[in-house]
């Protein structure tokens, strides 16, 4: 089973600033098979990111994916109100289970 | 397209429930879908999957398997999620999500449903 570990827990910045959000993997992750989720208080996660940089509709290019192997990124170019949430990473390149990683809080400072 | 579960409920440990997702906007036979779920502030986890487009296949997480079936019904649109011996580990929001393959049975969750609450009392 691939672990994927987020860092940090929270991140504390103000609209208009840049946010770098880290997911590693225990393992390589085949294919760059990495995607992300935003999820909202009281709302289901939202597909954010897939193959590690692929942008899902509905999502502006402030925001970007990059990373191989064990490391990924997520990048909110400037920060905009509605960019404040959680966001998952999970993988889908080994074998079952699909997993996810713990999260990371965005929060307004 | 959108995904409603229903079901959701208070259940005894050791107790049984069933969960519905029905489905619309798209062709629901001809996709995959999962179940995943949230323990109250928790992370997200990957529960079940059952295979689309003609194929049977179902697949499970450690930490259910031999206590949850997951089953469909193509002429209703309708995941199912078939729960038995129920733990208060499995308290948690269930969402019904359609997966898209990488390599069956590994995908990604491009569709989420608003999840339906289990809690399980102990």
């Amino acid at each position: 089973e691939i672990v994927l570990t987020q860092s940090p827990g929270t991140l504390s910045l103000s609209p208009g600033e840049r946010a770098t959000l880290s997911c590693r993997a225990s393992q390589s992750v085949s294919s760059n098979s990495l995607a992300w989720y935003q999820q909202k208080p009281g709302q289901a996660p939202r597909l954010l990111i897939y193959g590690a940089s692929s942008r899902a509709t509905g999502f502006p290019d402030r925001f970007s994916g990059s990373g191989s192997g064990t490391d990924f990124t997520l990048t909110i170019s400037r920060l905009e109100p509605e960019d404040f949430a959680v966001y998952y990473c999970q993988q889908y390149g080994s074998s079952i289970p699909l997993t996810f990683g713990g999260g990371t809080k965005v929060e307004i400072k | 397209m959108q995904l409603l579960e229903s079901g959701g409920d208070l259940v005894q440990s050791g107790g049984s429930l069933r969960l519905s997702c029905a489905a619309s906007g798209f062709t629901f036979s001809t996709y995959a879908m999962s179940w995943v779920r949230q323990a109250p502030g928790k992370e997200l986890e990957w529960v079940s999957t059952f295979t689309g487009s003609g194929s049977r296949n179902t697949y499970y997480a450690d930490s259910v398997k031999g206590r949850f079936t997951i089953s469909r019904d193509n002429s209703k649109s309708t995941l199912y999620l078939q729960m038995n011996s129920l733990r208060a580990e499995d308290t948690a929001t269930y969402y019904c999500a359609r997966i898209l393959w990488f390599k069956e049975p590994m995908g990604w969750f491009d569709s989420w449903g608003q999840g339906a609450l289990v809690t399980v009392s102990s």
